[in-house]
């Protein structure tokens, strides 16, 4: 079975451009997250979505970050316009009903430089 | 506010040796204290969990030790390895029903040397 597929693994991208990074959760999965992770300030949840309903967007940084989940298969993170600040390795995860265990299943990551 | 405090930040220990990270919370809302395993290039992936009314939980050579009443919990890696030699993070559970969510700590870097 896939796991938590995210997409693309790597980007690199000047200061002032758009970025848009996707994830596929796990099929039958109703809770997807979105985290950052930084040397400084470690794995940071941005936001979460249950059923495709945003839950918790208190840890999006600023309002240059957007985040939407059109249906159970898919989910977007957008930073527009990027800034050398934003450059991290941002986690998708999704877990199930089952989930309330606390285990999430986390994609690779897409590391995201901006120069 | 950090709501999960992680110690040490990182962590050498021999081939053999014990490796021992300690975890700190504020939140007593928090109801389930699970630890994470990250690899180079991969995500964290579940390594083991507690639940705060039990004092301790091993699968394997992994231990988590839970003091309730300090608000502290710790994992003991027995016996390490190199394979173990990874990123860890401890985190904490807030929520109910189907909404909840992971507060993770900062993470220990482990290198066990062979």
């Amino acid at each position: 079975d896939a796991g938590v597929i995210q997409s693309p693994r790597h980007e690199v991208t000047e200061m002032g451009q758009e970025v848009t990074l996707r994830c596929k959760p796990i099929s039958g999965h109703n809770s997807l997250f979105w985290y950052r992770q930084t040397m400084m300030r470690g794995l940071e949840l941005l936001i979460y979505f249950n059923n495709n309903v945003p839950i918790d967007d208190s840890g999006m940084p600023e309002d240059r970050f957007s985040a939407k989940m059109p249906n159970a298969s898919f989910s977007t993170l957008k930073i527009q316009p990027s800034e050398p600040r934003d450059s991290a390795v941002y986690f998708c995860a999704s877990s199930g009903l089952a989930g309330r265990t606390g285990e999430l299943f986390f994609g690779e990551g897409s590391r995201l430089t901006v120069l | 506010q950090q709501q999960v405090k992680q110690s040490p930040q990182s962590l050498i220990v021999q081939k053999g040796g014990i490796s021992i990270i300690n975890c700190a919370y504020e939140n007593t809302a928090f109801d389930y204290f699970p630890w994470y395993q990250q690899f180079p290039g991969k995500g964290p992936a579940l390594l083991i969990a507690i639940r705060p009314d039990v004092s301790e939980k091993k699968e394997g050579r992994f231990t988590i030790s839970f003091n309730k009443s300090a608000k502290q919990f710790s994992l003991h890696i027995m016996d390490s390895q190199p394979g173990d030699s990874a990123t860890y993070f401890c985190a904490a559970r807030v929520g109910g029903g189907s909404n909840y969510k992971l507060t993770f700590g900062k993470g220990t870097l482990l290198t066990v040397n062979p």
